[in-house]
């Protein structure tokens, strides 16, 4: 099975401030029939179920605010809040669908 | 929309079937996984189902092969996950969610919880 790991497993910005949260594979994710990377972002607010922020790491999903970004290859990647707002208070998880079973990083906390 | 329904008490070794309702579009087309979640805990895939287009086949964890088993009746835009041989380790929020790999609809779970 391919392993997430994701750092750090909390964080706390400021309003306004960048928020980053890293996400490392255990092994490729880079899907041959697109040359894209097989992973995505989810935000998980208590109660909630995860919402898709990202996909294909870094195609951000429709009515996600542009304030969220994908990026990264190779084995490692990175969600970015460009400038945190209070709404944005969540867990975040990374997720490889490379090849199954699918599996998610443990969850990075972002606190105000 | 997706709704799951199904949870509940139930004890080891016992059996439940949660099912996954979908409106709003049209499930015949849709590849749908089960994700589970113990409170406060992470993110766990269960499995999924093709659409029957793609030949309507199913992929399951390894802590669940052989115990639960995913199905489809497009007729009444329902899936479902049969989960036999119950243990207290699969006392979870199951969700279902659609997509072949990420998971852009998400219903809002339903709470299993197994114990004698």
């Amino acid at each position: 099975d391919i392993v997430m790991t994701q750092s750090p497993d909390s964080l706390a910005v400021s309003l306004g401030e960048r928020a980053t949260i890293n996400c490392k594979s255990s092994q490729t994710v880079l899907y041959s029939s697109n040359n894209k990377y097989s992973i995505a972002w989810y935000q998980q607010k208590p109660g909630q179920p995860p919402k898709l922020l990202v996909s294909w790491a870094s195609t951000r999903e429709s009515g996600v605010p542009d304030r969220f970004s994908g990026s990264g290859s190779g084995t490692d990647f990175t969600l970015t809040i460009s400038s945190l707002q209070a709404e944005d208070v969540a867990v975040y998880y990374c997720q490889q669908y490379y090849s199954t079973p699918w599996t998610f990083g443990q969850g990075t906390k972002v606190e105000i | 929309q997706l709704v799951e329904s199904g949870g509940g008490l139930v004890k080891p070794g016992e059996s439940l079937r949660l099912s996954c309702a979908a409106s709003g579009f049209t499930a015949s087309h849709a590849w749908v996984n089960w994700v589970r979640q113990a409170p406060g805990k992470g993110l766990e895939w269960v499995g999924r189902i093709r659409s029957k287009a793609d030949g309507g086949t199913t992929d399951y964890a390894a802590p669940v092969k052989g115990r639960f088993t995913i199905s489809r009746d497009d007729s009444k835009n329902m899936w479902y996950l049969q989960m036999n041989s119950l243990k207290t380790e699969d006392s979870d929020i199951y969700y279902c969610a659609t997509g072949w790999g990420h998971m852009g609809v998400w219903g809002q779970g339903t709470t299993v919880t197994v114990s004698s």
